[in-house]
């Protein structure tokens, strides 16, 4: 464990279906990220929040929907997804005066 | 943004050092040099970052030239649980965080 956790490892769900992913780190870092990894691509930025507030988002489709209750855990709220969203998912998070990222071990997604 | 330029993949016999190359000729005098790896299909790793100064921890060395257009990152004794995609990236600063863009890094394969 790397002080990130994200559940679940493994998600299947339908086109139709609404899921979520959640992150959770307790290292008392004030900046959380998502990144999407498609297969041989590399990894994406989508959304990027600094102390609970979202400060990024890459021009990600409206059906991905981030959330950030506090700096500790952060949400990946899915809906009519596509086939193409098939990827892992990763959260990783960081502190101001360090920089370095701490990356969770993913949430691999199949949209079937 | 300084974009990086790595080779797509190397060799390297298990047991020798690992010397991995980085462009990164736009850096701005302010960015950090950060390499990360990841292992298939897990969440990437922070390795090491550096400003001017060489750097040294228990995973490795960072050089960086003098100009700081380019540096190298070596694991002195590579192992086969060396084997990884090793990504060298110029850290971003932007509204109050700070953005990581992964290129698609150098594919390390470690032979016995």
């Amino acid at each position: 464990e790397t002080g990130v956790t994200q559940t679940p490892r493994h998600l299947v769900m339908g086109m139709t279906n609404k899921k979520s992913l959640k992150c959770e780190q307790h290292l008392g870092h004030n900046a959380m990220y998502w990144y999407k990894q498609s297969a041989k691509k590399p990894l994406e930025l989508m959304f990027v929040y600094n102390f609970k507030e979202q400060t990024e988002n890459n021009s990600v489709p409206s059906r991905f929907s981030p959330e950030c209750p506090n700096s500790s855990h952060l949400f990946l709220h899915l809906h009519t997804l596509q086939p193409e969203d098939s990827a892992l998912y990763l959260c990783a998070s960081s502190q101001d005066w360090f920089g370095g990222y701490t990356f969770g071990s993913g949430t691999r997604l199949t949209v079937v | 943004d300084a974009k990086t330029t790595q080779p797509p993949s190397m060799d390297c016999a298990e047991g020798r050092a690992a010397n991995l190359p980085c462009n990164h000729s736009t850096i701005s005098g302010n960015e950090y040099v950060y390499w990360y790896r990841q292992i298939h299909s897990q969440g990437p790793q922070y390795i090491i970052h550096g400003l001017k100064n060489n750097e040294t921890n228990e995973m490795a060395s960072l050089i960086i030239t003098e100009d700081r257009k380019s540096s190298t990152l070596i694991l002195p004794h590579a192992t086969l649980r060396d084997t990884a995609v090793y990504y060298c990236i110029v850290r971003v600063d932007r509204a109050g965080s700070y953005q990581l863009t992964f290129g698609k890094g150098t594919k390390l394969s470690v032979i016995p």
